[in-house]
């Protein structure tokens, strides 16, 4: 089956700065890649997602860039502010519309946006 | 209505007690699933619904039964917990053919005493 990495586990910066997660997945035959925020006790929240058939992907301030021959693909938010503290899990799947339909998730990456 | 709705919020149940989580979507979506997340981790693939019926089943221990009822509903009957079932509960949907994207509850959150 599919096995997700994630690293940072653990990531703090200064407001205004970048910050960087990474993620390396197993399985080349994985075409769309979800990034999720979890605040503490909320919903995992889809932020941003990528599809195998695109290298990079922005909304605003945060973008995801995509390797397949690397089978990796990372998170990237600029100029980043408190309110972007949180766990970000990334996660790959095969979506091929089938009904069996399983989402890997990497083990989480905790935030800290220190003002 | 683009939200799956979870009750309760909040459940403390002893481990001789049953009792049932609820989840509700308006969306159309055909596939549902259960997750299971302790803290500080991610979320746990438990069983998965397709077009009302179960296809996948992570090998989750028979204390634990789902249920779909109909295309909107998914219940998770619980019976004789252990207290390391204590756990946030997620349920999410997604529409089927599947395009990847799941759509969470608020998760109930589960403490067995």
């Amino acid at each position: 089956g599919e096995n997700v990495e994630q690293h940072p586990s653990t990531l703090s910066v200064q407001e205004g700065d970048s910050a960087v997660i990474k993620c390396t997945y197993s399985d080349s035959a994985s075409n769309y890649f979800p990034w999720y925020k979890q605040e503490l006790g909320k919903r995992p929240q889809l932020i941003i997602d990528i599809r195998s058939n695109v290298g990079e992907k922005k909304d605003q301030r945060i973008a995801v860039t995509l390797n397949k021959t690397a089978k990796h693909f990372s998170l990237h938010i600029t100029e980043t502010q408190p309110e972007d503290s949180a766990v970000y899990f990334c996660a790959a799947s095969i979506s091929s519309g089938g009904s069996n339909y399983k989402l890997t998730f990497g083990k989480g990456t905790l935030l800290t946006v220190n003002p | 209505d683009t939200e799956v709705t979870q009750t309760p919020k909040h459940l403390v149940m002893g481990m001789t007690n049953k009792k049932s989580l609820k989840c509700e979507q308006h969306m159309g979506h055909r596939a549902m699933y259960w997750y299971k997340q302790k803290a500080k981790k991610p979320p746990e693939l438990m069983f998965v619904y397709s077009y009302e019926k179960l296809s996948i089943n992570e090998s989750v221990p028979s204390r634990f039964s789902p249920e779909c009822p109909n295309s909107s509903l998914l219940n998770l009957h619980l019976h004789a917990l252990q207290p390391e079932d204590s756990a946030l509960y997620l349920c999410a949907s997604s529409p089927l053919p599947n395009t990847g994207e799941l759509f969470f509850g608020e998760g109930s959150r589960l403490t067995v005493l």
